[in-house]
């Protein structure tokens, strides 16, 4: 089945740098992704679409500027956090539309964000 | 706008008993999904069942069931026999067809197992 790969799985930072978050569609093309982040035993609160070549669409409340996307192929989106704060702190995951069928939604595994 | 309610923080289960998770839905797309997805602690999205808002009949999946009620806007997910796998994180979930595909979460249920 389709695969989303999401790189890394964990990462600790300094307060103040940057941390890029990958996620690349393994066996298919992904011309939209979406980014969410969850919050410990919250949900899943959209923060993004990304169209392959375009710029992203931010939700209401997203500091775009903060929370960079980039869609610049088929197979790869990234998300960078810039000057990253201990309140960013968070579970970042990926989620990609495949094929044709309605529910065909592929999640990245997650990339845990600790900013120290 | 869209709006997912999940109003069961968390549930404890005997194994082997069925157990039912609540979701109610608001949207005001015409057409629309509903999905049920299982977080376990590792925090991978397991897709478990989805229901078009223009089927006909209740979507299953083995041991999941979907009881969709349109009228009530209600998409409770049932499980059956319940297992010691199955304590995990479960969202309820909805895109429409007019918000660029997008997927908004419920705030999910903790279902726990007892053996």
């Amino acid at each position: 089945g389709a695969v989303v790969s999401q790189h890394p799985s964990r990462v600790i930072c300094k307060s103040g740098t940057s941390v890029k978050i990958e996620c690349r569609s393994l066996d298919f093309q992904a011309t939209t992704m979406f980014w969410y982040r969850q919050f410990p035993k919250q949900s899943l609160m959209l923060m993004a679409t990304s169209n392959e070549g375009s710029k992203a669409t931010y939700e209401q409340g997203v500091e775009k500027d903060k929370f960079l996307i980039n869609h610049a192929s088929l197979t790869l989106s990234t998300l960078t956090v810039t000057s990253a704060h201990p309140e960013d702190s968070s579970f970042y995951i990926c989620s990609a539309r495949t094929g044709g069928m309605d529910y065909g939604y592929t999640f990245g595994s997650g990339t845990r964000l600790t900013v120290v | 706008a869209q709006k997912i309610t999940q109003t069961q923080p968390g549930m404890f289960v005997q194994e082997k008993e069925a157990v039912t998770l609540d979701c109610t839905y608001d949207t005001s797309d015409p057409s629309y999904g509903l999905f049920w997805y299982k977080q376990p602690s590792s925090g991978e999205m397991i897709f478990l069942i989805y229901q078009g808002s223009y089927d006909q009949q209740n979507a299953t999946e083995g041991r999941y069931s979907l009881n969709f009620q349109k009228a009530r806007k209600s998409a409770n997910l049932v499980i059956s026999a319940s297992q010691l796998g199955d304590s995990a994180m479960y969202f309820c979930a909805m895109r429409g067809y007019s918000s660029a595909s997008k997927i908004i979460f419920g705030s999910g249920t903790r279902l726990s197992i007892r053996p």
